[in-house]
C-alpha cells in the first residue's frame, strides 16, 4: 500500500486559516468516509483531532474541521493559533482491512 | 483512564527480532470495541502503521512488512506484543502501541482507526 499525499508544510499567520490535503486512491481514501486526522507536536505522541472525515473528539477545538471529495481528503485550521504549529498525519482504512498514513503536513505560524 | 505503555530492549543487533510489549491498563482489552495495534516513526520522519490485532488473536499486518512482522495478543496479562524479524538499520524508530477504535462499516465488516497512542519507545538497530 502507499502512503497517502499530502503537502510537506503550509504556513499562515496567526488568525489565518490553512487547509492541508491528503490525496488517496478509491482503494483508500476514495473508498471510504473513514479519513482521520492526527496532531503530532515534537517528540510527543500523536493526538486524534478527527475521524469519519469531519468528527471531532470530545475536547477537540472546532477550529479543526475536515472534509473529503474524491479521492482527496482535507484539514482545515481555522483562526490559526501559535498552538498550532505541529506536524500533521491524515490516515485512512483500506480496502484490505488496513490502515495507511500520509507522508505528514508542518504547519507553521508565522 | 487508558494507558498503554511500550517495554522492550532499546537497541538490537542487526539480522536479529525486534521484540516489544505493550501493557494495556484503564480498558478491557478483551473488548469487542477495539483493536491493538502498533506504528512506528523513524527519527525526522513520518508514521508508518505495522499491523493490529483483536483480542481473539486475528491480526491484520502492513504489506510492506507482512514477511517479517508477528503480532500476539495475552489477554490474561492485558497485554499484546510486537515482534519483528531480520531488522536493519532502516528498522530503528520510535515505536507507538496504540488502541483503535473498532466499528461497524457500512455494508458488512468493520472498520477501524488509531484513537489513543502510548508514548512511544524507540528502538535502534546497531551492532
Amino acid at each position: 500500500q502507499s502512503a497517502l499525499t499530502q503537502p510537506a508544510s503550509v504556513s499562515g499567520s496567526p488568525g489565518q486559516s490553512v487547509t492541508i490535503s491528503c490525496t488517496g486512491t478509491s482503494r483508500d481514501v476514495g473508498g471510504y468516509d473513514y479519513v482521520s486526522w492526527y496532531q503530532q507536536h515534537p517528540v510527543k505522541a500523536p493526538k486524534l483531532i478527527i475521524y469519519d472525515v469531519n468528527n471531532r473528539p470530545s475536547g477537540v477545538s472546532h477550529r479543526f474541521s475536515g472534509s473529503k471529495s474524491d479521492n482527496t481528503a482535507s484539514l482545515t485550521i481555522s483562526g490559526l493559533q501559535a498552538e498550532d504549529e505541529a506536524d500533521y498525519y491524515c490516515s485512512s482504512y483500506t480496502f484490505s482491512g488496513t490502515v495507511v498514513f500520509g507522508g505528514g503536513t508542518k504547519v507553521t505560524v508565522l | 483512564q487508558l494507558q498503554l505503555q511500550e517495554s522492550g530492549p532499546g537497541l538490537v543487533k542487526p539480522s536479529e527480532t525486534l521484540s516489544l510489549t505493550c501493557t494495556v491498563s484503564g480498558d478491557s482489552i478483551s473488548s469487542t470495541n477495539y483493536y491493538w495495534g502498533w506504528i512506528r516513526q523513524p527519527p525526522g520522519k513520518g508514521l508508518e502503521w505495522i499491523g493490529h490485532i483483536y483480542y481473539s488473536g486475528s491480526a491484520y499486518y502492513n504489506p510492506s512488512l507482512k514477511s517479517r512482522i508477528t503480532i500476539s495478543v495475552d489477554a490474561s496479562k492485558s497485554q499484546f506484543s510486537l515482534r519483528l524479524s531480520s531488522v536493519t538499520a532502516a528498522d530503528t524508530a520510535v515505536h507507538y502501541c496504540a488502541r483503535q477504535r473498532r466499528l461497524s462499516a457500512s455494508g458488512s465488516g468493520y472498520y477501524t482507526f488509531i484513537d489513543y497512542w502510548g508514548q512511544g519507545t524507540l528502538v535502534t538497530v546497531s551492532s
